[in-house]
């Protein structure tokens, strides 16, 4: 069965430290991979996501995510946190095999600490 | 400007009385999802419609149902609802053909349902 799992349920960071949130996935096929990011009483925004190319990829609010295809994760990161970066952040994958769900994972809290 | 929009973003509502959540987008997307979000297990996928007419159960389906009539819409109906429904609900719809394929979801401000 596909499933992507965040391992963390909360991640605190110092502000101005380096930031990972992690993903792994297990599919069979191809997938299509995502980062979306959740404030308080909203909807989700996406942040960045793995197609194809190259493993680094960038997003939007100076997050980076780079696919590892041996180690199937998907980790998220950013240089310098910002205490404005807390939130609640989901991995997703969509595989588009006989059926064509998108499946998220858990979700990890994230906290950046003035 | 381009949204989704979920009605309504509030709504209790006592068991075994149906109720219609409606999700409407204006990017003429052919995908579109419910999804219900719980404390600790996430968002997961209730239905999901390719295209008009077109409907697949996700992970979660039980004690709901979906139309796609047009593509615009993708409705959520609970025909009983129970009190195991209480939860926020998210409608969402993205592109999904030729180079459109894996883009990303647009996602509603979610409808937080609560069943008494």
């Amino acid at each position: 069965a596909q499933s992507v799992a965040q391992p963390e349920d909360q991640v605190n960071v110092a502000e101005g430290n380096p930031l990972t949130v992690k993903c792994t996935y297990s599919v069979s096929g191809n997938p299509y991979l995502f980062w979306y990011v959740q404030y308080p009483n909203r909807g989700l925004q996406f942040l960045l996501k793995y197609i194809t190319g190259d493993n680094l990829v960038k997003g939007s609010y100076g997050f980076e995510a780079e696919f590892n295809k041996s180690q199937t994760s998907f980790h998220l990161k950013k240089p310098s946190a910002l205490v404005s970066d807390s939130a609640l952040y989901f991995c997703a994958v969509r595989v588009r095999n006989r059926d064509d769900k998108i499946i998220f994972g858990k979700g990890t809290r994230l906290h950046i600490l003035p | 400007e381009a949204q989704v929009t979920q009605n309504p973003r509030y709504l209790i509502t006592v068991t075994g009385k149906k109720l219609t959540v409606t999700c409407s987008q204006n990017m003429n997307h052919e995908y579109m999802s419910w999804y219900r979000q719980d404390p600790g297990l996430g968002l997961r996928q209730i239905y999901y419609s390719m295209n008009v007419e077109v409907t697949d159960k996700g992970d979660v389906p039980e004690g709901y149902k979906v139309s796609r009539k047009e593509k615009r819409n993708f409705p959520l109906i609970l025909e009983s609802p129970s009190p195991n429904q209480t939860s926020l609900y998210f409608c969402a719809s993205s592109p999904d053909t030729g180079v459109n394929v894996g883009t990303e979801a647009f996602f509603g401000q979610g409808t937080r349902l609560t069943v008494v």
